[in-house]
């Protein structure tokens, strides 16, 4: 099956800085990649549908300006935590789309101190 | 209510058992998945239905449009099987609203 890479897999950050996640699809054009937030004990919530070369669309309640959204190919995606703070610390899941499938990547947790 | 509710929230099962965990949703979807997450949180899509039944080795899916209603099944249930399984509808856009998961372990 298709893969999706994240890195890093984990990150430690202070807050008040920023930390960049990527989202690769390995071997399938992503023409749309979207990302996922996990907090413990929760469910997977959708923060953002990012399509190549547009901007992303947020979810209700996703500050645009905190988590930025850059998807510059078919094949990377990025998001970026600016100005982390604790309450930022959760499990991020990217996917990618091709055609009628979807595929995973297998996720970065990031902790802020 | 959850636009996804899932049952039940914990199993517990000893190996070898038949396994059952449902999905009900409320919303129109143009796909459901089925996805399995592991301790260490990565997640393994499963299964994506559209309708009918599919099967991938010990696992069966099945869903009923008319009902909004899916089940997950595992046959000869194994302690490498325990996870956290979820399911999750895909919206017109391909975006995913999942629900809580049921989080199986299986006894030896």
């Amino acid at each position: 099956g298709a893969v999706v890479s994240q890195h890093p897999s984990w990150v430690i950050c202070k807050s008040g800085t920023s930390v960049k996640i990527e989202c690769r699809s390995l071997d399938f054009q992503a023409t749309t990649m979207f990302w996922y937030r996990q907090f413990p004990k929760q469910s997977l919530m959708l923060m953002a549908t990012s399509n190549e070369g547009s901007k992303a669309t947020y979810e209700q309640g996703v500050e645009k300006d905190k988590f930025l959204i850059n998807h510059a190919s078919l094949t990377l995606s990025t998001l970026t935590v600016t100005s982390a703070h604790p309450e930022d610390s959760s499990f991020y899941i990217c996917s990618g789309r091709a055609a009628y499938e979807q595929y995973f990547g297998p996720g970065t947790r990031l902790t802020v101190t | 209510k959850n636009e996804v509710e899932q049952s039940p929230q914990n199993l517990t099962a000893q190996e070898g058992e038949f396994i059952t965990i449902n999905c009900s949703y409320s919303v129109g979807i143009s796909a459901l998945h089925w996805l399995q997450q592991h301790p260490g949180g990565g997640i393994v899509s499963l299964f994506m239905l559209s309708s009918g039944k599919k099967k991938h080795g010990r696992l069966i899916a099945t869903i009923n449009i008319q009902e909004k209603h899916s089940s997950l099944h595992i046959t000869a249930s194994h302690p490498r099987d325990s996870a956290v399984y979820i399911c999750a509808v895909e919206g017109s856009q391909g975006n995913l609203i999942f629900g809580k998961g049921t989080k199986l372990s299986v006894k030896p």
